[in-house]
């Protein structure tokens, strides 16, 4: 069973500049994770995706930060404009479904944003 | 809202040695899991271990097992036979259950386990 995916791995981009990420959950699962993790710090939950719904966006910062799961499939997290404190890596996490019995997550290996 | 503390940045342990790494969390929730992800250098982060709180029993998986006192809010992890592949971030979970709340983790800030051969 492949993973999930995420691309690019790396990114480095000057401040107030754009940056997309993507990632493509393990087939069949339905929910879809965002998570931000600050180097030295655990990750922090940015939006969670049920199909092409949105759970909870309630920790994104709206002003800058964008997501989207189109066909409740692959998802794009885009952030612009950039600021030094988005370096971070962004991580893709999928799971089954809302109210599956382990509630384990699986998770891509993540996207390392460096923002100069 | 909940949080999670883990109040060793650091940790080392021999091959073959024991380790445990500690957490507590503060939550008003009864129902709950905890969980234990490990993140080794440059790879996706995986599930260790999880634990029901309604479950009084502590978890165990192969050599590694959990020392869960709800009263006390505290989840600790125990490694046992240490191996080098255990190197890597150990993050200390939260998550309240049922519902929308599936997947939405609290993580901990995390502990950097050191094997030495």
């Amino acid at each position: 069973e492949a993973g999930v995916a995420q691309s690019p791995r790396y990114k480095i981009i000057e401040k107030r500049q754009s940056v997309a990420f993507w990632c493509n959950p393990i087939s069949g699962h339905a929910t879809l994770y965002w998570y931000q993790q600050i180097l030295g710090q655990g990750p922090k939950l940015l939006i969670q995706f049920q199909n092409n719904g949105v759970v909870d966006d309630s920790q994104l910062p709206k002003d800058r930060f964008s997501a989207e799961r189109l066909k409740g499939v692959d998802s794009t997290l885009k952030i612009q404009p950039a600021k030094l404190e988005d370096s971070a890596v962004y991580l893709c996490a999928s799971s089954p479904e809302i109210g599956g019995p382990t509630g384990e997550l699986f998770f891509g290996e993540g996207s390392r944003l460096t923002v100069l | 809202a909940q949080t999670v503390t883990q109040s060793q940045p650091e940790m080392s342990v021999q091959e073959a040695e024991t380790v445990t790494l500690s957490c507590t969390y503060d939550t008003s929730e009864n129902n709950y899991y905890l969980f234990w992800y490990k993140q080794p250098p440059s790879r996706q982060m995986i599930l260790v271990i999880r634990q029901e709180a309604y479950k009084q029993q502590n978890a165990t998986e192969n050599r590694f097992s959990v020392n869960f006192q709800k009263a006390a809010k505290s989840f600790s992890l125990k490694i046992s036979d240490s191996q080098l592949g255990d190197t890597a971030m150990y993050f200390c979970a939260f998550m309240k259950s049922g519902g929308t709340s599936y997947g939405k983790l609290t993580f901990g800030q995390g502990t950097i386990l050191t094997v030495h051969p």
